[in-house]
């Protein structure tokens, strides 16, 4: 396995679900992204790690909780999300905050 | 603070033809340009940055884009459009300031829809 590697591809859940999103990179980086994609909206950056240590918090609500055990895999964890969270989770990978990041195929979230 | 704006939400030209996506920036400080690529039902892939050195950038598929420091610009181009190159194409902008923190992050445009027509 090449690349960022996302599960699961597709997940539905309901508001009082817990579920959990994974990202695996096989890239050697040390840093690592979420990001949420909403449909008519650009782009949202949530969360970076950089050397396992959370260097960026944009403002994203606390139903969502990253995880970094280590430089190789970023978990997203949820818990009572809203239908407005549906949205393609993103997760990519650098070689360090600066450099190229490269993309995941992303995780289609529905919340009913 | 930096900021992206993609003009034209959709855009659709002819196989064969010119392919322009318009790409202008904010930033108060030398930008770091990328364009990126997406498929249905896929991640983002990296076309193509400007880093600072040529102007001019080639990047896959045939694609290139030129930074234009007085414009504020960034437009993506390619001579000829090819079926395959039908994709949303979504322009970003770092403010490459360092290490850590918010330093690097990316912003990103809203994102160009290109459709080709046979």
């Amino acid at each position: 396995e090449t690349g960022v590697t996302q599960t699961p591809r597709h997940l539905v859940m309901g508001m009082t679900n817990k579920k959990s999103l994974k990202c695996e990179q096989h890239l050697g980086h040390n840093a690592m992204y979420w990001y949420k994609q909403s449909a008519k909206k650009p782009l949202e950056l949530m969360f970076v790690y950089n050397f396992k240590e959370q260097t960026e918090n944009n403002s994203v609500p606390s139903r969502f909780s990253p995880e970094c055990p280590n430089s190789s895999h970023l978990f997203l964890h949820l818990h009572t999300l809203q239908p407005e969270d549906s949205a393609l989770y993103l997760c990519a990978s650098s070689q360090d905050s600066r450099d190229t990041q490269y993309f995941g195929p992303g995780t289609r979230l529905t919340v009913l | 603070a930096q900021s992206v704006t993609q003009l034209g939400s959709h855009v659709s030209v002819s196989e064969g033809a010119l392919v322009l996506l318009r790409c202008n920036y904010s930033s108060s400080v030398p930008p770091y340009l990328f364009w990126y690529v997406q498929y249905p039902n896929q991640g983002l892939q990296l076309l193509l940055k400007y880093t600072s050195a040529a102007t001019l950038v080639k990047g896959i598929n045939g694609f290139e884009a030129e930074f234009k420091k007085s414009e504020t610009s960034f437009h993506l181009t390619k001579p000829s459009a090819h079926m395959s190159d039908a994709a949303e194409y979504f322009c970003a902008v770092s403010d490459r300031r360092g290490y850590g923190g918010s330093q690097g992050n990316l912003i990103f445009g809203k994102g160009t829809k290109l459709s080709v027509k046979p």
